[in-house]
């Protein structure tokens, strides 16, 4: 069985740039969730999905951040504009139902430094 | 809002010594908890989980318990190995969203 894909796996940018980032779930999954990771720190939860609708996106910075999963399938996440406090490694995981009490299966995350 | 607290921050012990981590959580509520390793660079992994109607669950070396009364949950992992050496992350789900410890970094000395 293929893992959560993620691309790209490094990323440089300078503030006030733009970025993307890519996620393929597992096939078959309906949940799907972006984490922002810093370093030294536990996971936290940006958005939420539930096939193509947004479960939870509270702790998003809807200023800067967006995300999208059009298809109920892969998801983008984009940051315009980055700041220097987006430095962080973005994980992307994926799990088969709903309700955030099941196994979260993770993606090698990107790093994104912003300089 | 659930808030899921961890200690200790860092733990050193030493080869094929026992290793406990905690967690408080202050959802009533919660009633999933699942434990995550994460290498240094690499992704969080399952390791173990427990639901609220069961008090203790083991696997090999490691196991978890909880305390609903209390609101608190440990793991414990025994007979530690070089391998062991992660970051482990707690968390507790209530409704739809797992909300996560700040991690502990067990560190094993040989």
């Amino acid at each position: 069985e293929a893992g959560v894909a993620q691309s790209p796996r490094y990323k440089i940018i300078e503030k006030r740039q733009s970025v993307a980032f890519w996620c393929n779930p597992i096939s078959g999954h309906a949940t799907l969730y972006w984490y922002q990771q810093i370093l030294g720190q536990g996971p936290k939860l940006l958005i939420q999905f539930q096939n193509n609708g947004v479960v939870d996106d509270s702790q998003l910075p809807k200023d800067r951040f967006s995300a999208e999963r059009l298809k109920g399938v892969d998801s983008t996440l984009k940051i315009q504009p980055a700041k220097l406090e987006d430095s962080a490694v973005y994980l992307c995981a994926s799990s088969f139902r709903p309700g955030g009490q099941e196994t979260q299966y993770f993606g090698p995350g990107t790093r994104l430094l912003v300089l | 809002g659930e808030n899921v607290e961890q200690h200790p921050s860092t733990l050193s012990v030493q080869e094929g010594d026992s290793a406990v981590i905690k967690c408080t959580y202050s959802d009533s509520a919660s009633n999933y908890f699942p434990w995550y390793k994460q290498e240094l660079g690499k992704r969080p992994q399952l390791i173990i989980d427990i639901r609220s109607n069961v008090g203790e669950k083991k696997d090999q070396r490691i196991a978890v318990t909880l305390n609903k009364t209390a609101k608190h949950f440990s793991l414990h992992i025994t007979e530690t190995q070089p391998e062991d050496s992660a970051v482990y992350f707690c968390a507790a789900s209530s409704n739809y969203q797992l909300i996560w410890g700040a991690g502990t970094k067990l560190i094993i000395k040989p």
